[in-house]
């Protein structure tokens, strides 16, 4: 597998509390993503990462943003927490910036908004 | 935009049975599809991609850019195959890369 954890794993927090998830890798790989699983709507792309302080959003990005200081680490916050944020994230990574390069992904971090 | 539509979110066969789920897509480009997998207590992780061409645990998938469909299939279903799967398609980048909403697998013994 590759090497890629998600803290925390579990998470419950009130609504309009900040939130940070954190997604560490040890593979050295440029690309990262968050992607939020919800049932019925698959996996969404949240936010990705084309290098050190370089992101750029995805699909469902409004209330979160990202950050990326070192290869190895991409933060996920949520500014003020909505019970429609409650979800599971992954995080997951590349090597290269094409379909060749497939997502590994990491555990996931089940987040509830209460 | 490019869309993927798995039309059945759940699906139960028994086991030794053929199994199909089935991937729908639309794009208007030249389409690289995947189709991930996630087991129970697992992270999600590739299992097939069509440029590939390749047999991955007794599945395949066909590309039929005629129906823009990414069917897999395996002819004999194993009880381990239960798991959720997602079809995806790619733009030609990750970030690029739209998932279906999936499709549970059961599979009875």
């Amino acid at each position: 597998d590759a090497g890629i954890t998600q803290s925390p794993r579990h998470k419950v927090t009130e609504t309009g509390t900040p939130v940070t998830l954190r997604c560490h890798q040890t593979e050295n790989h440029r690309y990262m993503y968050w992607y939020r699983q919800d049932p019925g709507h698959g996996l969404r792309l949240i936010h990705y990462s084309y290098g050190v302080k370089d992101t750029d959003k995805g699909e469902v990005s409004d209330g979160y943003s990202v950050s990326r200081s070192k290869t190895e680490d991409f933060l996920l916050t949520l500014e003020s927490a909505t019970s429609s944020q409650t979800s599971v994230y992954f995080c997951a990574i590349s090597e290269f910036q094409g379909s060749n390069s497939p997502l590994h992904f990491g555990n996931g971090t089940r987040l509830t908004v209460t | 935009a490019q869309r993927v539509t798995q039309p059945e979110k759940l699906l139960s066969v028994f086991k030794g049975a053929p199994v199909e789920l089935k991937c729908n897509y639309s794009y208007s480009g030249s389409p690289e599809l995947f189709w991930y997998v996630q087991y129970s207590r697992q992270r999600l992780q590739l299992l097939l991609r069509h440029i590939s061409r390749e047999s991955i645990k007794g599945f395949t998938a066909d590309l039929n850019k005629g129906e823009t469909s990414f069917h897999l299939k395996k002819p004999f279903a194993q009880e381990e195959d239960s798991a959720m799967y997602y079809c995806a398609l790619s733009g030609g980048s990750n970030y690029k890369l739209t998932f279906g909403k999936g499709t549970l697998l059961t599979v009875n013994p």
